[in-house]
């Protein structure tokens, strides 16, 4: 069965302060995606990367930088020098694939509280 | 445009009123989404449309009524709720994958509250 666990469920840092919010997934499946989304308190859950699983390369785009690692079956994500702007509940998310149904598996969440 | 829009934003409604939900999208995805989300938990997939046809349903009561008239449009329709229906409800579109999975774009979903 296809699971994914991102144990911390609430993380709070002072501004500037560095944040790595952890996932770890189970799947069978050889050929799989792992996407990052982030909530905020407008409601809308914002898209930020895709990784699919043969590709082991770390990403890093702009303060924010993903570590995804298929021995610990983890895919990580580092926000570096946090901004009050980036308060909100992030998810983890898991696609089989090949799929046609575009079905995801998302974890439980991480709220992120950055204080000023 | 990168947007899938929702409305209305917030809705009440009676255990025997009948409403319905809209999305839209115009970035020509063919694959469209209606997700539930209670208060810190995540979202729940409910139903998943592909080339404006039904290919998932979550197992959801009937009195919630899907219906895609058109590849840019995603309705829910409500009838007959009950209180713990009371949700975030989220739409979302993708480009369908038969061998890749697509990321999903979120509208910025429609507050239910049934009384």
């Amino acid at each position: 069965a296809q699971k994914v666990t991102q144990a911390q469920t609430e993380i709070s840092v002072v501004e500037k302060e560095d944040v790595t919010l952890d996932c770890v997934y189970e799947t069978r499946d050889t050929t799989y995606y792992l996407f990052w989304y982030k909530q905020p308190p407008s409601g809308e859950l914002v898209f930020l990367i895709r990784r699919n699983s043969f590709d082991e390369q770390n990403e890093i785009s702009g303060r924010y930088s993903w570590n995804f690692q298929k021995s610990t079956s983890s895919f990580n994500f580092t926000i570096t020098a946090s901004q009050v702007v980036d308060s909100a509940v992030y998810f983890c998310a898991l696609s089989e694939a090949p799929s046609n149904t575009g079905k995801l598996i998302f974890g439980q969440g991480t709220t992120l509280q950055v204080k000023p | 445009d990168t947007e899938v829009t929702q409305t209305p934003k917030h809705l009440v409604m009676g255990m025997t009123n009948k409403k319905s939900l809209k999305c839209e999208q115009h970035m020509g995805h063919r694959a469209m989404y209606w997700y539930k989300q209670k208060a810190k938990k995540p979202p729940e997939l409910m139903f998943v449309y592909s080339y404006e046809k039904l290919s998932i349903n979550e197992s959801v009561p009937s009195r919630f009524s899907p219906e895609c008239p058109n590849s840019s449009l995603l309705n829910l329709h409500l009838h007959a709720l009950q209180p713990e229906d009371s949700a975030l409800y989220l739409c979302a579109s993708s480009q369908p994958g038969t061998s890749v999975a697509n990321e999903q774009f979120f509208g910025p979903g429609t507050r239910l509250t049934v009384l």
